[in-house]
């Protein structure tokens, strides 16, 4: 079993729908869950992080985590054609290494 | 924010020849720098550790003797494919933790070297 699960989609939506991207995780200790965006041939750019349980916002952006489940969310409200990429769940304990998830890719369609 | 950049971007070798791959931190000192390889369609896999001034740690199932990784200076890490053949062709990522910002997690990451076996 991979410490970090996603599905990798492909996930096609339209534009200006609200996209739901979700991963589930076994390692208890992790701590802190991040959500990175990759373009094509491109390192992944932090979108944002959270630490332990609970929500974190950041435009339309929405991050959750729930430890007692074990589940990582990320929903994006009005998704643009800009937002469409792949994009990476990661988790780590500490100073440990990260664990990415197998990443979604996402196309948002005009 | 924080910057890391690779060179090259791109690199065509021939199987059995050894290239190398810089990864720099451009605004900040890195003590720990990470390399990852990324399969097409695939997520990133952490390749090794590296810790300036000192051996880098290899993941398990990873070639320490194939992937030579320096990690000479505070800015700067080298991973070289050594005896390259077409199974290395990958996307390899390095990413940098800056100690002075605060946060055990977080990690820059570079923009990536695509490299092809041929």
């Amino acid at each position: 079993q991979k410490e970090v699960e996603q599905d990798p989609g492909p996930l096609s939506v339209p534009e200006g729908a609200i996209v739901s991207l979700n991963c589930t995780y076994s390692n208890s200790a992790f701590q802190y869950f991040m959500w990175y965006r990759q373009y094509s041939r491109k390192g992944p750019e932090l979108l944002m992080y959270t630490y332990s349980s609970g929500n974190k916002e950041d435009g339309r952006f929405t991050a959750q985590v729930d430890k007692s489940s074990k589940y990582i969310s990320l929903f994006i409200r009005d998704s643009q054609p800009s937002d469409s990429a792949t994009y990476l769940c990661g988790a780590i304990q500490g100073a440990q290494k990260l664990v990415f998830g197998q990443g979604t890719r996402l196309t948002i369609n005009p | 924010g924080a910057v890391v950049s690779q060179h090259p971007s791109w690199v065509i070798c021939k199987s059995g020849t050894s290239v190398k791959i810089e990864c720099r931190s451009l605004d900040f000192q890195a003590t720990t720098m990470f390399w990852y390889r990324q399969f097409p369609k695939q997520s990133l896999m952490l390749m090794a550790t590296s810790n300036e001034g000192s051996k880098a740690t290899y993941e398990q199932g990873v070639e320490k003797d194939k992937f030579l990784i320096n990690h000479a200076s505070l800015t700067l890490s080298t991973l070289t494919v050594t005896s390259a053949h077409p199974e290395d062709s990958s996307f390899y990522i390095c990413s940098a933790r800056d100690p002075t910002s605060g946060s055990s997690y977080e990690q820059y990451f570079g923009p990536g070297t695509r490299l092809t076996v041929t």
